[in-house]
């Protein structure tokens, strides 16, 4: 599975449009890009997923490059209850789902 | 609430100990999935069961098992406990083992070992 890599942390001011960055350069045509987050110590919830296509869903914005060596989840109109550490994971057909180390997204008032 | 239930909530153990975790996934989710996270760490994958067969397997020590059951529950099995195996242990399910998946996570087992 293709190695992911997130800045570490973000900030985002709340109402505004939080921009969460993932490289994947190693992917490969069949593998799929996954975002997760987790709230504090709750189980990690699953928020959109990707192969070639942008992708939107009424929690966010999904968009890959189009070499697909790297994406963008988009939070259209961050709020508090978004603070979170946000996962990037690239998953073939392993089934490992590796999660990374993630970015904390802090949403500011 | 993700469908998915962990029991127990909360474990406090000894050094030494054995305990066992068990995860119910959500109904008619075939996948389940085992974490660990330690304080301030990310997810370690620990293994991957699907339909009661083991399919692929992480970072999981040899003191750590699993296995998944005729009725789909897993359980997590810890044996010979030390103190940095205190975690948050996730179980995640999925209904089916074809790309894209969707894992749905419980709300985890938080172990102290003391």
């Amino acid at each position: 599975d293709a190695k992911t890599t997130q800045p570490p942390s973000m900030d985002c001011a709340e109402g505004r449009a939080a921009n969460l960055p993932c490289n994947h350069s190693t992917i490969s045509g069949n593998e799929y890009v996954y975002w997760y987050r987790q709230i504090h110590s709750q189980g990690p919830q699953y928020i959109i997923h990707g192969l070639k296509n942008n992708e939107t869903n009424e929690m966010a914005s999904l968009i890959i490059t189009e070499d697909r060596k790297s994406s963008t989840l988009i939070l259209p109109h961050a709020t508090l209850r978004d603070t979170a550490v946000y996962y990037c994971i690239v998953l073939s057909g392993t089934y490992k789902y590796i999660f990374g180390t993630g970015t904390r997204l802090k949403v500011l008032a | 609430d993700s469908g998915v239930t962990q029991t127990p909530k909360h474990l406090i153990t000894a050094t030494g100990q054995r305990v066992t975790l068990r995860c119910s996934p959500r109904s008619g989710d075939l996948s389940v999935y085992w974490y660990q996270q330690s304080l301030d760490q990310g997810l370690q994958f620990l293994i991957h069961y699907y339909n009661g067969e083991e399919r692929a397997k992480g970072n999981i020590l040899e003191r750590f098992s699993a296995q998944q059951f005729p009725d789909l529950h897993s359980e997590l099995n810890l044996s010979s406990l030390e103190l940095g195996d205190s975690a948050l242990y996730f179980c995640a399910s999925s209904p089916r083992q074809a790309l894209p998946e969707k894992l749905f996570f419980g709300s985890g087992t938080q172990l102290s070992v003391l």
